[in-house]
């Protein structure tokens, strides 16, 4: 059965911190993994995707990294900012079936 | 530009009743999907349109059915709701359906169930 799997639940830093969430999938054949940021009251929005063959992928203070032959992802939160409270969410791509598997989630609470 | 727009925004519906949520993606994006989110949890699959036809379909009972209109426009019914149908329904747009596209998320239709 394909899953994804996010630690911690959640987290409280403060702001200017950096932290790291964790997202172990059992997802196969595997095609690309997502990280999405979702805001309270609001839809997911894509950060990065990345494939197999990817190990280190940034946008902004976010950083995403791929061990494919662990099926573990992380992603850093560089310098936190208030705005970076939200939750984030790791989403895997099988590459037959043509479906998404999210993970449920770590809520990130910057305090200042 | 539009992003993907849902109505309505907030719904209240008691046990037994039928609900219809609508959905409109981004001009000229050919694929729906459907998820639902129960507070706390990551959204779960519901199904996924392309073209006006069904493409995928989640581990929901067969209360949920769903259609993509001509205009790629679409509506998810849920009938005989139940308290635990309570969740944030989320629709998502793609420019075709593979895995590799990016799926562009409306804010959801927020869904209580009394």
């Amino acid at each position: 059965k394909n899953q994804v799997e996010q630690s911690p639940q959640s987290l409280i830093i403060l702001e200017g911190k950096n932290c790291t969430l964790q997202c172990n999938y059992t997802v196969s054949p595997f095609s690309n993994l997502r990280w999405y940021k979702q805001d309270t009251g609001r839809g997911p929005v894509s950060l990065t995707i990345m494939t197999f063959s990817e190990n280190t992928k940034s946008n902004g203070r976010y950083t995403a990294t791929l061990d494919a032959d662990t099926k573990q992802s992380s992603l850093h939160i560089t310098a936190s900012q208030l705005s970076d409270s939200a939750s984030y969410i790791c989403v895997v791509s099988a590459s037959i079936g043509n479906k998404l598997t999210f993970g449920g989630g770590t809520r990130v609470l910057v305090k200042p | 530009d539009a992003g993907v727009t849902q109505s309505p925004t907030h719904l209240i519906k008691t046990r037994g009743q039928q609900v219809t949520l609508r959905c409109s993606p981004i001009s000229g994006h050919k694929s729906v999907s459907w998820y639902q989110q129960v507070l706390g949890q990551g959204p779960q699959f519901i199904f996924q349109y392309y073209e006006k036809e069904e493409r995928g379909r989640g581990n929901f009972p067969d209360r949920f059915s769903a259609r993509q209109f001509p205009n790629y426009s679409s509506e998810l019914n849920v009938n005989a709701l139940l308290l635990g149908d309570s969740a944030l329904y989320l629709c998502a747009s793609s420019l075709g359906q593979g895995v590799w596209e990016t799926q562009y998320f409306g804010p959801g239709t927020r869904l209580l169930v009394l």
